[in-house]
């Protein structure tokens, strides 16, 4: 079973609006990264937050991560038609091991 | 990305034949992995790499088998290919030796569908 679960699997939203979309996970981490994927094309990383973070930003991203609760949020605002893709979060099968596990995906349409 | 390149891009094949995947990097990456991605769902880890004699098991390497020839180059194998292995396979690559050891850098994708 996937060690990451992306919350909505799809999500549509107009152009200029904020797409936040969920992962959980499973067991202890050492960093969550978060990957896009536009259509039947390879991942893209997008960002990495580690477990002693809570927030980081990247331009237009904006990652948060709740260790107690296990899960993380990928925010992205005024997005665009460009932004339109899969969305998918990784983690390591368990820490240290590089090894990495990654979610279902959130597939995000952004309307012209 | 095109540092990472991936061949066949599509491959049809029929049940019981051999086939391989391959990929090279030029980006001199020691870590290379291999995953299938099925319609609609994330990536599933089939096997990984991070030097040339280290060969590692991931999720679901029932049925293929790998072959790290040098550094840029992993190469994916189905032994004897059957229709639920109709997927979409990417490689990836990552680097031990910076700061990003986790970031990894995948390749096009080939596309195989077996008949």
């Amino acid at each position: 079973s996937q060690q990451g679960e992306e919350d909505p699997q799809a999500l549509s939203i107009q152009e200029g609006e904020n797409a936040t979309m969920n992962c959980s996970y499973k067991t202890s981490i050492n960093n969550l990264q978060w990957y896009r994927q536009n259509s039947g094309r390879g991942l893209v990383h997008l960002i990495l937050i580690r477990s002693n973070e809570r927030e980081k930003h990247s331009g237009r991203l904006r990652v948060t991560l709740d260790t107690s609760k296990k899960s993380s949020s990928l925010l992205i605002t005024a997005s665009r038609a460009a932004d339109t893709a899969s969305y998918f979060c990784a983690t390591e099968a368990s820490a240290g091991t590089y090894k990495y596990i990654f979610g279902t995906g959130t597939r995000l349409k952004v309307l012209a | 990305d095109a540092d990472v390149t991936q061949t066949p891009r599509n491959r049809i094949t029929k049940t019981g034949k051999r086939i391989m995947l391959e990929c090279s990097q030029t980006k001199g990456h020691d870590r290379m992995y291999w995953y299938r991605q099925d319609p609609g769902l994330g990536l599933q880890l089939i096997y990984y790499s991070f030097d040339v004699k280290d060969i590692n098991k991931g999720e679901i390497s029932d049925g293929y088998s790998v072959s790290r020839q040098a550094q840029a180059k992993f190469s994916l194998s189905l032994e004897s290919a059957i229709p639920n292995q109709t997927a979409l396979y990417f490689c990836a690559t990552s680097d031990s030796g910076t700061g990003k050891i986790n970031e990894q850098f995948f390749g096009p994708g080939t596309r195989l569908t077996v008949l």
